[in-house]
């Protein structure tokens, strides 16, 4: 069975510093590998997704991540947030042909001026 | 495209009322899912279908819930009756079967108040 776990339930940041989101995950297969955003009052939008090839993957609004396979790691960055960043992010990993996502508690991103 | 449509975005009831949240897919994807959403419990994957026809429902918390998908372009949650603890953010989120490319776009959600 997959688990994911973010390691942090709330970062704050101020603005136009660099954050990082961490996420580790478990699992006996190879998975697929993803980061949602979830901004006050709306549906889950995804950030970026990792499948393969390069273990750096660039997504939407600067972010990017990293895939790690030996330390089991998808951390999520940006070198500079916005105000606009604050927001909840989750991890999910999704292993094989299995459709099912599993989910990570998600962090919450308060980015102050 | 229009994105995954939800209805209503919002919704008060009282306890031991039957409640019913509706899901339009994206167009031509064939995978279907209904999300939970909690504070306590995060995300959670209630049911999900392939091609209409429900393929994992190991979620369902009860036989309260109930879900349907008569055809490629609706889906319908009912909770009957309903209790406060039902108290949540119901997503609905479509798929198009592509392999590892597959990726699960959801709908703005619907928040459901049990009072």
């Amino acid at each position: 069975a997959q688990s994911v776990t973010q390691l942090d339930s709330q970062v704050p940041v101020f603005e136009e510093a660099p954050v990082e989101l961490r996420c580790n995950y478990s699992s006996s297969v190879s998975v697929y590998l993803f980061w949602y955003v979830q901004y006050p009052n709306q549906g889950l939008q995804l950030l970026l997704k990792y499948l393969s090839g390069s273990t750096l993957v660039k997504g939407i609004n600067g972010f990017e991540a990293e895939f790690n396979k030996s330390q089991t790691s998808f951390h999520l960055r940006k070198p500079s947030v916005h105000i606009s960043d604050t927001a909840e992010y989750f991890c999910a990993v999704r292993a094989g042909n299995n459709r099912k996502l599993i989910w990570g508690l998600g962090t919450s991103l308060a980015v102050n001026p | 495209d229009a994105g995954v449509i939800q209805s209503p975005r919002h919704e008060v009831t009282e306890m031991g009322q039957e409640v019913t949240l509706r899901c339009k897919p994206i167009s031509g994807h064939d995978y279907l899912f209904w999300y939970r959403q909690t504070m306590m419990r995060g995300l959670e994957l209630l049911i999900y279908f392939n091609n209409n026809v429900p393929i994992d429902d190991s979620g369902m918390p009860e036989d309260r819930f109930s879900a349907k998908m008569p055809n490629a372009s609706f889906s319908t949650l009912k909770i009957q009756p309903s209790e406060p603890r039902d108290s949540a953010v119901y997503f609905c989120a479509s798929s198009q079967s592509r392999g590892r490319e597959e990726t699960q776009y959801f709908g703005p959600g619907t928040r459901l108040l049990v009072l």
